[in-house]
């Protein structure tokens, strides 16, 4: 096991365009998180699952934001149309309930 | 509504210093506090973890308090050395209501000088 993985790494966008982020959390973790990170802030939530369900999502989280987690497993950060305003580190991270959370590298989204 | 401030902003210390981090929460209710550690760049990686019923945790060089009824953690870093410089940042999981997310600080940014 080699903890939290994300993909893409980097992730070069033009504003209007729509991108997917991927996060496979470690294999024996129910809840799995995302978070939104910017240049001098620390991570802001933004929804976290419970298997395959979605337990919790952030005012932050606008419609143009979706997550799944299909087969609880592996999950899909989806925002459409994105903004400047969406440029972020995004972070993924899992946990067993009621154990500390484990973090990915993140994903760095630039829109231009 | 829960906010975590740590101070200060940006340290910069001799290597070999002892150094102490500070974060304080607004809501006692906490579940737990846990300190990372973030590489520029980089996701977090945990330190330490508090549960609300304990009032210090030990790693190494690390050690981290807490005081709950204050509002108060440190991070004390012993014989700080350059490979320490990175962002500290504190985080709580509050108690009740939301059970997911941790809530985080600005950070604190260390820079250990050889």
């Amino acid at each position: 096991d080699t903890g939290v993985s994300q993909d893409p790494r980097h992730k070069i966008t033009k504003r209007g365009q729509n991108v997917t982020f991927r996060c496979d959390p470690i294999s024996e973790h129910n809840r799995l998180y995302w978070y939104r990170q910017t240049l001098g802030q620390g991570p802001e939530f933004l929804t976290y699952f419970q298997n395959e369900a979605q337990l919790e999502k952030s005012r932050l989280l606008s419609d143009r934001f979706s997550a799944e987690r299909p087969k609880g497993s592996f999950s899909t950060l989806e925002i459409q149309r994105t903004e400047q305003g969406d440029s972020a580190m995004y972070l993924c991270a899992s946990s067993l309930v009621s154990h500390p959370q484990y973090f990915g590298p993140g994903t760095r989204l630039t829109v231009l | 509504k829960q906010e975590v401030t740590q101070i200060p902003a940006a340290l910069s210390v001799p290597e070999g210093e002892n150094l102490v981090l500070n974060c304080s929460f607004t809501d006692s209710a906490i579940y737990n506090l846990q300190w990372f550690r973030q590489d520029p760049g980089k996701g977090l990686t945990s330190l330490l973890l508090i549960q609300s019923s304990q009032r210090e945790q030990t790693s190494g060089r690390l050690n981290a308090s807490l005081d709950k009824s204050s509002g108060r953690s440190t991070l004390y870093i012993a014989a700080s050395q350059p490979g320490d410089s990175a962002t500290y940042l504190c985080a709580v999981r509050p108690h009740g209501g939301s059970q997911g997310n941790l809530i985080f600080g600005k950070g604190t940014k260390l820079s250990v000088k050889p």
